[in-house]
């Protein structure tokens, strides 16, 4: 099993208000990425880091920000919540070049906004 | 044009059949393909990679074919555990970098 962890596991929230979505992995990857699911739709990448103090915007735009201060931690927040925020939003990591096609991804957050 | 696309499905399979599905690419210049499966609420693991000449793991195999820019997951005596959602990648290159793009899944039911 991987060890990389999401909390929450789920949360209800109300809009405005602020939710850092928590991911933390064991392996010592550099590579860390946060995706977005809604229920029968494909993945899409919104935030990457290659390493500490490294990030990036995936493909999907994306309201939410993340830092990497150290490497195990990757967490990705949301200033003000809106029910267009409602997802799921899953963590993972790699280690090494994606060549290998091989993410770790955590049991995912899922968000719901009222 | 999706840079991906699966038909989603559901396929329903007899317990002890086979079950065969397609993933389309769009860009001719993709990589490195691979299968995940995805469980019902559930995170995406690793199935296996998609090699050239074709690959089996168990009763799972996979092609690619690149003049048609699609691959192909089979599964030869279905049983009960085996659905789940089966999610197509590809690796293409932008820009120096690597990036992975996911398929909507082929969702497959097995049926007792």
């Amino acid at each position: 099993e991987a060890d990389i962890y999401q909390t929450p596991r789920y949360l209800v929230i109300g809009t405005g208000k602020k939710i850092t979505l928590e991911c933390s992995q064991t392996m010592g990857h550099d590579k860390m990425y946060w995706y977005q699911q809604d229920p029968g739709m494909e993945l899409h990448l919104i935030h990457y880091s290659y390493g500490v103090n490294s990030t990036e915007k995936g493909d999907l735009s994306s309201e939410s920000t993340v830092s990497r201060i150290r490497t195990e931690h990757f967490p990705l927040t949301l200033e003000s919540a809106r029910p267009s925020h409602t997802s799921q939003y899953l963590c993972a990591s790699s280690p090494r070049a994606l060549g290998t096609g091989e993410l770790f991804f955590g049991e995912g957050s899922r968000l719901t906004v009222l | 044009r999706k840079e991906v696309e699966q038909d989603p499905g559901p396929f329903n399979v007899p317990e002890g059949a086979t079950v065969a599905f397609n993933c389309t690419y769009s860009n001719s210049a993709s990589q490195s393909f691979f299968w995940y499966r995805q469980d019902c609420r559930k995170e995406p693991k690793l199935l296996m990679s998609v090699y050239s000449s074709g690959n089996e793991d168990g009763r799972f195999t996979a092609q690619l074919n690149r003049a048609s820019q699609y691959i192909s997951l089979l599964i030869r005596d279905s049983k009960l555990s085996d659905s789940a959602t089966y999610l197509c990648v590809v690796i293409q290159r932008d820009y120096g970098n690597n990036r992975l793009a996911f398929g909507k899944g082929n969702q497959v039911v097995v049926i007792p």
